[in-house]
């Protein structure tokens, strides 16, 4: 089966920086994906790691460590409108269907 | 199409009666996955289309739910006899082949009352 686990909520300020952990048990593993979703919204893919080290795109970066089932995503330079939920995705080496996490809900203070 | 098209954008209906809930993927996609996600929660594995293969029906929570994919393109998925525990957004998404990001549409957003 598959568990991925990430922090409910967390709170950061405008202008900081903010890292947000995921870590799973999946049964396979295929790559790694980070969505970002508004409410009321479709998530939107922010990025996609399968081998181990960090992907830096803007003011997002995400990492993978792959013998200890963990990533994390590092939000820079932090805006108003990233408050947002952040969802941690796996996708099963075995049966290849992307599993989402619980997610972690986002609040930016000015 | 430009993205995944989902149709239609609410659904209220009546318990006990079916519903069906339609996904046009992006054109080409070969994969295409059914989430549901309820108010305030995660994203939940329904169901998995991948090409021409047997679809991955793991995560349909009852034989209430079913869904096919015609000609590997629009999927729809259909719940019979609803329950107000049905009640969610159910969001379709598509990818290019297995191992790329999934594209998400604005979901349907089913009420049962």
């Amino acid at each position: 089966g598959q568990n991925i686990d990430q922090p409910t909520e967390m709170t950061a300020t405008e202008g900081a920086i903010v890292q947000i952990n995921c870590t799973y048990q999946t049964s396979g593993f295929n790559g790694l994906f980070w969505y970002q979703q508004h409410a009321g919204e479709a998530p939107t893919f922010l990025s996609y790691n399968v081998l181990d080290g960090l992907e830096e795109k803007g003011r997002f970066s995400s990492f993978l460590s792959r013998s200890k089932g963990y990533s994390y995503l590092l939000l820079k330079e932090l805006q108003m409108k990233d408050s947002a939920s952040y969802l941690c995705a796996v996708r099963d080496g075995g049966f290849q269907k992307l599993v989402f996490g619980t997610g972690t809900r986002l609040l930016v203070s000015p | 199409g430009a993205g995944v098209s989902q149709s239609p954008s609410n659904k209220v209906t009546e318990k006990g009666k079916d519903v069906e809930l339609r996904c046009d993927p992006i054109s080409g996609h070969t994969a295409l996955y059914w989430y549901r996600q309820s108010l305030g929660q995660g994203l939940e594995f329904l169901i998995y289309f991948q090409g021409n293969s047997a679809p991955d029906k793991s995560g349909l929570p009852s034989d209430r739910f079913s869904a096919e994919r015609t000609g590997g393109s629009v999927s729809t998925l259909t719940i019979q006899r609803t329950q107000q525990e049905d009640s969610a957004v159910y969001l379709c998404a598509s990818s290019l082949v297995q191992n790329t990001e999934a594209f998400f549409g604005q979901g349907t957003r089913l009420t049962v009352v």
